[in-house]
């Protein structure tokens, strides 16, 4: 399975915006690129997913480099709310949601 | 509102009994798991369902069993077998076990006293 690298931790100021990288040197070309959070004492809830084109939501942008090699998560304006454990998983649109597993992630915090 | 149901929140046990984690959802999902976490960990899966009368081990299934009788229900034992109990437990659904996105329950904090 195609593994992502994220940093422990990452800190930013409140209404500035967050980029959190993450790694994925061995993506496969069908290896969708998922997000998800999760807040302190919750389930993870996602946020955003990608193949190849950059992606907007609500929540947040997905900025996927050319290559695939990497990726960066961007939350335009950091709220207090958005303290949680990010986490970067690659999955292949065959594969089970049983075959992965997600890493230690990282963790946002956010500063008034 | 549709999603996913843990219950109990907070359970405590004394060492050597079995405990049973409810996890219940109306999203009409085809698939289930259930994951452990433990503190400034990752998720790690246990068991998985992707239809009715059928499940998975996953990476730590030792000490755990499941069952999965309804669709709406997937409930966790957890054994006297399992060494080290105490943890974060989540209960997750998805439409099927290849498509769409997971949703989570909010959890289940178990401590073995």
């Amino acid at each position: 399975d195609a593994k992502t690298t994220q940093p422990n931790s990452m800190e930013s100021n409140e209404e500035e915006p967050v980029h959190l990288p993450c790694n994925h040197s061995t993506i496969s070309g069908t290896d969708y690129i998922h997000w998800y959070r999760q807040l302190p004492s919750q389930g993870p809830e996602y946020v955003i997913h990608g193949l190849t084109s950059n992606v907007n939501n609500r929540m947040a942008s997905l900025a996927i480099a050319e290559d695939r090699k990497s990726s960066t998560l961007i939350l335009h304006r950091a709220t207090l709310r958005d303290a949680a454990v990010y986490y970067c998983i690659l999955r292949d649109q065959t594969d089970s949601w049983g075959k992965l597993q997600f890493g230690a992630g990282t963790q946002v915090v956010v500063t008034p | 509102d549709g999603g996913i149901t843990q219950s109990p929140k907070y359970l405590f046990r004394k060492e050597g009994q079995n405990v049973t984690l409810s996890c219940e959802q109306n999203l009409n999902h085809d698939a289930m798991y259930w994951y452990r976490q433990d503190p400034g960990q990752g998720l790690r899966l246990i068991y998985y369902s992707q239809i009715v009368n059928d499940f998975q081990k996953g990476d730590i299934a030792e000490g755990y069993s499941v069952s999965r009788e309804k669709k709406e229900s997937f409930p966790l034992t957890v054994t006297s077998a399992q060494k080290n109990p105490t943890a974060f437990y989540l209960c997750a659904s998805s439409r099927d076990y290849r498509t769409g996105e997971l949703f989570f329950g909010e959890g289940s904090r178990l401590t073995v006293l």
